[in-house]
């Protein structure tokens, strides 16, 4: 059974860290590229970083960058966002996807919830 | 990036109905590299539609996808009670993915 399992997340204070973790199984992890995907409150799905299959490229939205860094592990078969100076307009479900190929992405983790308040 | 713009934002039916639900790229779409998910509230978003026009596994033929370059359309024969939701469409043939704004189907 193909399953990317997400955690990490919470509640945190703006100017702060957090990171966040995507454990896959059933599928070959280290041929698919990995993205982190966040849909702020009633909002739509906005791409946030990807990571190439083997992490040598790494890119980033604009909003982000310098403030967030996107990892893997192939031996483990894990993904991480590491999520530092967070502000209130991070606030958002954070998903985990895979990429292969030109293929849209799928599978996707369950989400988790990151929310940034005083 | 590829801009992917929907219409309508909001879609009132009834069940039994049928919906149209439109996606326009600011790009031609290479290999029509368009999908389409299904999205309720408290989930991730489900794969419907890939290719622009192939279902994915498990999804009933009352949804279908149709269109190429810049113009696709996701239709939903005959509404069912499940299938009122939010849609995206998404494109991954260009780097990076990108999706639209989304366009949600209520009960009228």
């Amino acid at each position: 059974q193909v399953q990317l399992v997400q955690s990490g997340g919470g509640v945190v204070q703006p100017g702060r860290s957090l990171r966040l973790s995507c454990a896959a199984s059933g599928l070959a992890f280290n041929n698919y590229a990995m993205y982190w995907v966040r849909q702020a409150p009633g909002k739509g799905l906005e791409w946030v970083a990807v990571t190439s299959y083997d992490g040598n490229n790494r890119y980033y939205t604009d909003s982000v960058k310098g403030r967030f860094t996107i990892s893997r592990d192939n031996s483990k078969k894990t993904l991480y966002l590491q999520m530092d100076s967070l502000r209130s307009d991070d606030t958002a479900v954070y998903y985990c996807a895979g990429h292969f190929g030109d293929y849209p992405l799928d599978p996707w983790g369950q989400g988790t919830l990151v929310s940034v308040s005083s | 990036e590829v801009v992917l713009t929907q219409s309508p934002g909001t879609l009132s039916l009834s069940p039994g109905e049928r919906a149209t639900l439109s996606c326009r790229a600011s790009q031609s779409l290479s290999n029509s590299y368009l999908a389409w998910y299904q999205q309720k509230p408290g989930q991730a978003p489900r794969l419907l539609i890939y290719g622009a026009s192939s279902r994915a596994t498990g999804i009933p033929d009352r949804f279908s996808g149709s269109g190429s370059g810049t113009d696709f359309i996701l239709t939903i024969s005959r509404l069912e009670p499940e299938d009122f939701a939010v849609y995206y469409c998404h494109q991954s043939g260009s780097s990076p993915v990108t999706f639209g704004g989304g366009t949600k189907v209520e009960i009228k």
